[in-house]
């Protein structure tokens, strides 16, 4: 098993859908957990952490589930600006040869007018 | 300005040849890294540091060299060039354990 995984997609929604990611990762032992968003050809860049409670950011709610080691993100009226690829990102309790962080290959959105 | 900086932006070189990505961060953080990003295989690490003058390897680091003898700077050397070589690289730094801040990365061709 991988140890982050995520749908590659394409998601090609229209604008105002909403849509949401799926992530599941195997370290029961992670404690961090991140969405990142790549735009095509930019670096990463942190979308948002996501907490045990489940937090929102505008248009964006991220979920955590512990026991099923599931993380999502959802959002709501979608822009064309939300066009992008959205990393689900893991912290690895104990580094070695991945570092400090697991990223997900990522999922691909596309927004459509 | 405070920030992670990346240079060169792009870079082709010859098949066999030394050469050298740099990384700059400004905010002291402690961890820093490099990966690589090909179509189909996501971000792959190459090597990380926690600390001046510690570096460890990461899941592909043949072919690379690095060094981190001050805090802010991290380069990568690709001590002979190949093809295979040719890809995005991006530069990461960590301060405390929360999320890595990714330089604007160096586009890579060997040709």
């Amino acid at each position: 098993r991988k140890e982050v995984e995520q749908d590659p997609g394409p998601f090609n929604v229209p604008e105002g859908a909403t849509v949401a990611f799926n992530c599941t990762y195997s370290n029961s032992a992670s404690q961090s957990f991140f969405w990142y968003r790549q735009d095509c050809r930019k670096e990463p860049k942190l979308l948002m952490s996501v907490y045990s409670s489940g937090n929102e950011d505008g248009r964006f709610t991220a979920q955590l589930n512990r026991a099923s080691q599931y993380i999502s993100l959802l959002i709501r009226d979608s822009k064309l600006s939300d066009s992008a690829t959205y990393l689900c990102v893991v912290n690895s309790p104990w580094g070695g040869s991945q570092g400090n962080l697991i990223f997900g290959k990522g999922t691909k959105l596309s927004v459509k007018p | 300005d405070a920030g992670i900086t990346q240079s060169p932006r792009y870079k082709i070189t010859e098949t066999g040849r030394q050469v050298t990505l740099m990384c700059h961060q400004t905010w002291s953080h402690s961890y820093m890294f490099w990966y690589r990003q090909d179509l189909g295989h996501g971000l792959r690490l190459i090597y990380y540091s926690a600390a001046a003058d510690i570096t460890d390897k990461g899941e592909v680091p043949d072919g690379y060299v690095v060094s981190r003898s001050k805090t802010e700077n991290f380069p990568l050397t690709l001590e002979s060039a190949t093809r295979s070589q040719t890809s995005v690289y991006f530069c990461a730094s960590q301060g405390t354990l929360n999320g890595y801040t990714f330089g604007s990365g160096t586009r890579l061709t060997v040709v």
